[in-house]
């Protein structure tokens, strides 16, 4: 079993509808980082959550300690959006900022 | 721009020779780290350093070698190409700050090894 799992693997929407990427974790972790990857681009980070709730334009994610699980939203969704989503997580204790575990990550493909 | 560097962006290498990729960052960041990425596999940690001097394996070490004599640069060699090491190859730069951390990364290295 992955440390880090994620669904759906695969997720289409039309433009407009409310998206959720769910990711759950098995390990003890710092920190949970959620981060986009465009076809043949490079990555970005988008949010780091150690707690409760962020939201940045468009983007909200959430993270439950106790239940080790994170959401990431995407609300009126947008052809640009149709990306990899990849959730990661940091290993609690000593410098783990150096290393992440990764998820699969999920195909997002937002039709006009 | 402030960011990571890494060079080549594409290599293709003959099984048995060996090279360095690049990877610079201009942000001062204590931790890089080097990930590869392979379909199906997700990414997976390579090799990592807290620090100038320290290194660390991360999960398939196995066939690379890093150093870390300064700040910025930390390079990763393939000490003798197997076409298993194909990949896209990606380096991380991270921070710490107050108990918020966060996380750049190169634009990749998409290696081929035949």
């Amino acid at each position: 079993k992955n440390e880090v799992e994620q669904s759906p693997q695969n997720l289409t929407a039309q433009e407009g509808e409310f998206i959720t990427i769910n990711c759950s974790y098995s390990v003890g972790i710092s920190a949970l980082h959620w981060l986009q990857q465009h076809p043949g681009g490079g990555i970005v980070s988008l949010f780091m959550l150690s707690s409760g709730k962020k939201k940045h334009g468009r983007l909200i994610a959430t993270i439950n300690i106790q239940e080790k699980h994170s959401s990431l939203h995407i609300t009126a969704s947008h052809p640009r959006d149709s990306a990899v989503y990849i959730c990661a997580v940091g290993n609690a204790g000593g410098t783990s900022y150096g290393k992440l575990t990764f998820g699969q990550g999920t195909i997002l493909t937002v039709h006009p | 721009n402030a960011g990571v560097t890494q060079t080549p962006k594409f290599q293709v290498l003959k099984t048995g020779q060996s090279m360095t990729l690049q990877c610079a960052q201009d942000m001062n960041h204590e931790y890089m780290s080097w990930y590869r990425q392979d379909p199906g596999m997700g990414l997976r940690l390579i090799h990592y350093s807290v620090g100038a001097g320290i290194t660390d394996q991360g999960e398939v070490p196995n066939g690379y070698n890093v150093s870390r004599s300064t700040t910025e640069d930390f390079p990763l060699r393939l000490l003798s190409a197997a076409p298993s090491q194909t990949s896209v190859y990606f380096c991380a730069s991270s921070y710490s700050s107050g108990g918020d951390y966060g996380y750049t990364f190169g634009s990749g290295t998409r290696l081929t090894v035949v």
